[in-house]
């Protein structure tokens, strides 16, 4: 069965901390990973990831994929409280459908 | 352009009620999913449709059917509500399936 595994659920942090999410994935004919970060409504897009150690950065924010361990980081430098959300990992799988994680809960204390 | 839009945002059923969730967009995405969000479950699958007229089921299909009937709508449609249906529901769509997912702004249904 196609799996999502997300680690840690939930993390409280103060202002200015480093944090790392992780993401493993189990997916038939995955194609790439994506994060994303959810604060009231809808999912917004951070990051897509195909291809293996190429790091991506926007800001404060980068991830990697390792596709032969099977896993995703998700690193926040410098948090700040409007990081404060639900951080979801998704695998595209067979070019169709996403798989999601359950989310980790981001909470940055003042 | 709107996107994808969801109607309605809110809504209340009793159990044994029926209704249906309408999910529109206006991009030309050949591919539109329906997912509903639980309390630390993150995002899962009920059904999803790959072109105007197919449909197939997700993960969670059950107590739910859909149609795509017209390419730019995705209808989801509760039967018989139970309060087991009590979620968040988005719909999304993506032009390929490759990337480039657009989420609606989601449906809060309450079953009771």
């Amino acid at each position: 069965e196609d799996k999502v595994v997300q680690s840690p659920l939930s993390l409280v942090v103060h202002e200015g901390d480093t944090v790392t999410l992780n993401c493993s994935y189990e997916v038939t004919n995955f194609r790439s990973l994506l994060w994303y970060k959810q604060e009231k409504k809808a999912p917004t897009f951070l990051f897509m990831l195909t291809s293996s150690g190429i790091e991506k950065k926007s800001g404060r924010l980068s991830s990697i994929l390792d596709k032969k361990e099977l896993f995703s980081i998700l690193n926040i430098t410098a948090t700040q409280t409007g990081d404060s959300a639900i951080y979801l990992c998704a695998a595209i799988q067979g070019a169709q459908k996403l798989v999601f994680g359950q989310g980790t809960r981001l909470t940055i204390n003042p | 352009n709107a996107g994808v839009t969801q109607t309605p945002k809110f809504r209340v059923l009793k159990t044994g009620q029926s209704m249906t969730l309408l999910c529109a967009q206006d991009m030309n995405h050949e591919y539109m999913y329906w997912y509903r969000q639980d309390p630390g479950m993150g995002l899962r699958l009920i059904h999803y449709s790959v072109g105007e007229g197919t449909t197939a089921k997700g993960k969670v299909p059950d107590g739910y059917n859909v149609s795509r009937l017209k390419k730019q709508n995705f209808l989801l449609g509760l039967e018989s509500a139970a309060p087991s249906q009590t979620s968040v529901y988005f719909c999304a769509s993506t032009m390929d399936g490759a990337g480039g997912y657009t989420f609606g702004s989601g449906t809060r249904l309450t079953v009771v």
